[in-house]
């Protein structure tokens, strides 16, 4: 099974800032990565696949980049909406995995 | 818009067996190549794959699971089910029922149901 390994565990950001959020997998899984955003009481929400691309109404401030086993989701100015868990997530080989997730909470 | 809906009990007793379904609405569970899975989490903590199956009926399970779980679907009903037996406290969780293409993410989930195993 494929270790999705996210840092840090928790983000401290003020409003208006950057947050950058790392996951690294245990082995390659090419491009094909995911980010998703989790709500307290809903389903996760996807917002970047093939680790780069924003799926469908997902604001431009939300970018991922990487291949292989390094991934970085970077959100460039960070609005009151976006305080969540985010989870990382590898679709390359079954069994499919997430990270364990990153907490960003407000500063 | 394709929507995917929980349904089973909330409370399970130790060593029984969870049973829930998924309804699938907006979409026949037969069309295009998709996968339906389940997917769960415990409270606070990260999200585990629990298996998929496809409208034939394959299926494809987590290996940490497999000894314990059975799914199925009813193309008729439109539905696709789970079966997660012996349970015992750490199954309790909310349970996602999912859809996704192969070589690509998830692209519908469920609102999640709770499950809690307890006496």
């Amino acid at each position: 099974e494929i270790v999705m390994t996210q840092s840090p565990a928790t983000l401290s950001v003020s409003p208006g800032d950057r947050a950058t959020l790392s996951c690294r997998a245990s082995h390659s899984v090419s491009s094909k990565s995911a980010w998703y955003q989790q709500k307290p009481g809903q389903a996760p929400r996807l917002l970047i696949y093939d680790a780069s691309t924003r799926a469908t109404g997902i604001p431009a401030r939300f970018s991922g980049s990487g291949s292989g086993t390094e991934f970085t989701l970077t959100i460039s100015s960070l609005q009151s909406e976006d305080f969540a868990v985010y989870y990382c997530h590898q679709y390359n080989d079954w069994p499919r995995t997430f990270g364990q997730g990153t907490k960003v909470e407000i500063k | 818009q394709v929507q995917l809906q929980e349904s089973g009990p909330g409370l399970v007793k130790p060593s029984q067996t969870l049973s829930l379904t998924c309804t699938v609405s907006g979409g026949s569970i037969s069309s295009g190549s998709y996968y339906w899975s389940w997917i769960r989490q415990p409270a606070g903590k990260g999200l585990e794959w629990i298996g998929r199956i496809f409208a034939s009926g394959s299926t494809n399970y987590n290996p940490s699971l497999k000894s314990r779980v059975t799914m199925s679907v009813d193309t008729s009903k439109n539905q696709f089910s789970l079966k997660l037996s012996s349970v015992t406290a750490a199954d309790t969780a909310i349970y996602y029922c999912a859809r996704y293409s192969n070589s690509a993410p998830i692209d519908y989930w469920g609102q999640g149901t709770l499950v809690t195993v307890s006496s």
